[in-house]
């Protein structure tokens, strides 16, 4: 069974940090990762995709990273800003269940 | 472009009472996934629409049913409501299955 786990639960820096979160998954069988940011009660918006073939993708501060033998992802925030203060969920797509499971989200506060 | 709209935002309801979830999926998408998210918790998938079928159902109990109209929108129900269905409910969309996932802004659901 597919069990996705996120390492550091929360996480607070001050601005201007560069940060890591982490991501693990126990079957490598996945089509896709996908990263996502949280607000407090709102709905999810998604950050980065990578697909099984790539070893990471990039959006503007944001680099994720795809080590899918290993079971491992990271997300990179360069230079972090206030706003960028929510929760972040990672989630696979699963191939043995052809359904999209998360973890459990990294809350990150950057302090001004 | 519009993006994926879910209606309403809040809801209160009473035990054994039913719910009706509403989804609209954002342009060029005909695929709609549900997800319930517990405070504090990752979400949970539900199930999937595609072509006006259920495809892929997570571990959730027959109270939970859903549909997929002609116009690829989407309704979640719920029966014989119980206090732990007190949650955040999520639509997504997408082209197809497994492919990037676009969520709305749920609807908080609250069950007294």
């Amino acid at each position: 069974k597919q069990e996705v786990t996120q390492i550091p639960a929360a996480l607070s820096v001050p601005e201007g940090e560069n940060l890591v979160l982490n991501c693990s998954f126990t079957d490598s069988a996945i089509y896709n990762l996908q990263w996502f940011r949280q607000d407090p009660g709102k709905g999810l918006t998604s950050l980065l995709l990578i697909q099984s073939s790539q070893r990471e993708q990039t959006s503007g501060r944001l680099n994720a990273s795809l080590d899918k033998s290993s079971g491992r992802s990271t997300l990179y925030i360069a230079a972090s800003q206030p706003g960028d203060s929510a929760t972040y969920l990672c989630a696979v797509w699963d191939g043995a269940t052809n359904k999209l499971i998360f973890g459990t989200g990294t809350l990150l506060a950057v302090q001004p | 472009d519009a993006g994926v709209t879910q209606s309403p935002t809040h809801l209160i309801k009473t035990r054994g009472q039913q719910v009706t979830l509403r989804c609209s999926p954002k342009s060029g998408h005909d695929t709609v996934s549900w997800y319930q998210q517990a405070l504090g918790q990752g979400p949970q998938f539900i199930f999937q629409y595609y072509e006006e079928e259920e495809r892929q159902r997570g571990n959730f109990p027959d109270r939970f049913s859903g549909h997929q109209f002609p116009n690829y929108s989407s309704e979640l129900n719920v029966n014989a409501l119980l206090l732990g269905d007190s949650a955040l409910y999520l639509c997504a969309s997408s082209w197809g299955t497994g492919n990037e996932q676009f969520f709305g802004p749920g609807t908080r659901l609250t069950v007294l």
